[in-house]
């Protein structure tokens, strides 16, 4: 069974600043899905970034930038210019390309975002 | 463009009731999943569901029923509340044609006290 892991629980950042978050998975299998999701007080469900295990080039959306590992099984989430509105729950989230009891999103357990002024 | 909608935002149950968490979605997902969220543990996965008719365990079923007689909705059952099922309740309807994508409920926040 797949896994995903956030060792990271809280983390910090200054406004402005650029901030990394970690993210670990196991699986044995070769093409997956990776996705980070931002979840603020309001507890919204909102997709950051997504990568395709199949692609080499990593995923960028504005601020938001993935360093995808394969081999490694890592899948950071890198947020330059860190603004107050980045302040959330972070969660790194798994999918498997099969179907059936395989679709589903595995979770890992979250980084809580704090961002200073 | 309603998405996914979930009813209720809040509830407060006694422990022993039943109540049903409503989820419906209008994009035509095959797939649709129930997790929930506590501190430190993220959202794990209670049951899901591939189709109409079709549903399936997830990592944490004990004490939630669900049932899927049609594509948009996929209701949840608490059938004897605990206070160990005090959390966050998301549905989420996945797409798997294209690029896939999952799409969440506001979430349920549920106390049973």
């Amino acid at each position: 069974a797949q896994t995903v892991t956030q060792s990271q629980p809280e983390m910090s950042v200054q406004e402005a600043e650029t901030v990394t978050l970690s993210c670990t998975y196991d699986t044995s299998e070769s093409d997956y899905y990776l996705f980070w999701y931002k979840q603020p007080p309001s507890r919204q469900m909102i997709l950051v970034i997504r990568q395709e295990a199949y692609k080499q080039q990593n995923a960028t959306e504005n601020r938001f930038s993935v360093n995808f590992q394969k081999a490694a099984k890592s899948f950071s989430l890198k947020i330059s210019d860190s603004q107050l509105g980045d302040a959330a729950m972070y969660f790194c989230a798994y999918r498997s390309v099969n179907g059936g009891s395989q679709g589903n999103l595995i979770f890992g357990k979250g980084t809580k975002l704090s961002v200073k002024p | 463009n309603a998405g996914v909608t979930q009813t209720p935002k809040f509830q407060v149950l006694k422990t022993g009731q039943s109540m049903t968490l409503q989820c419906a979605q209008d994009m035509n997902h095959e797939y649709m999943s129930w997790y929930r969220q506590d501190p430190g543990m993220g959202l794990r996965l209670i049951h899901y569901s591939v189709g109409a008719g079709i549903t399936d365990q997830g990592e944490v079923p004990n004490g939630y029923n669900v049932s899927r007689s049609t594509t948009e909705d996929f209701p949840l059952r608490l059938l004897s509340a605990a206070p160990s099922q005090t959390s966050v309740y998301f549905c989420a309807s996945l797409r798997t044609a294209g690029y896939p994508e999952a799409f969440f409920g506001q979430g349920t926040r549920l106390t049973v006290v």
